[in-house]
């Protein structure tokens, strides 16, 4: 079991936005503005697209944002397009001396 | 743009140990306050972060992987170093070495390419 809590799958149509959320603790998630979000396709490395719970790298487009209520965060893709179709996983620095969470992630799947 | 790149041994024997080397190139590891960071991915799993290492040698480590674990900088050769000792299949997996977005910061931003560990006799 995954220290952090994501729905296993999400989908919606081109155009559409589609929420997900990372549920934690507030040793985790609730006790820091250290999420993380990241995008991964099958057989590449993840790709960060959210720090710190709402910033963007540069380069990742504003159709991804972030954001966090209590010990939820959540991730959300704006615009679908077919090639937003990955996996997804949230990550957050916990106080516990657990250094980073990982969450088990969710595949979103563009219909 | 930095770049890393895992290298090491594709097979460990089970009860063996796993040692990885990242070398990163277009950039220097002593580049202050960053913490070089190990994650790894079994087969169709989530990911979990083993570790990470400064380059002035201190570390901090997933608790749960602690006492197996030592991570390593060597600056000369702008590489740092995994060993994961006593390894069983349950290590089999995907290594990544990657580097924060900023300085003190946990958001993995630039990432090796992986490279697949197998543990099996």
């Amino acid at each position: 079991q995954s220290a952090l809590t994501q729905p296993p799958s999400a989908s919606g149509s081109p155009g559409q936005s589609v929420t997900i959320p990372c549920t934690g603790t507030n040793s985790d998630v609730g006790g820091y503005n250290y999420v993380s979000w990241y995008q991964q396709y099958p057989g590449k490395a993840p790709k960060l697209v959210i720090y710190e719970v709402f910033k963007r790298p540069s380069g990742v487009p504003d159709r991804f944002s972030g954001s966090k209520s209590g010990n939820t965060a959540s991730l959300t893709v704006s615009g679908l397009q077919a090639d937003d179709e990955a996996d997804y996983y949230c990550s957050s620095y916990s106080g516990n001396d657990m250094g980073v969470l990982f969450g088990g992630g969710t595949k979103l799947t563009v219909l | 743009q930095l770049q890393l790149q895992e290298s090491g041994p594709g097979l460990v024997k089970p009860s063996g140990t796993l040692s990885l080397t990242c070398t990163v190139s277009r950039g220097s590891i002593s580049t202050s306050r960053y913490y070089w960071g190990w994650i790894r991915q079994p087969p169709g799993k989530e990911l979990e972060w083993i570790g990470s290492v400064h380059y002035d040698g201190s570390t901090y480590y997933n608790p749960s992987l602690n006492s197996r674990v030592t991570m390593s900088v060597d600056t000369s050769k702008n590489q740092f170093s995994l060993r994961l000792r006593s390894v069983t299949a349950a290590d089999t997996a995907v290594y990544y070495c990657a580097r924060p977005v900023a300085p003190n910061n946990d958001a993995f931003h630039i990432w090796g390419l992986g490279t697949l560990v197998t543990v099996s006799s």
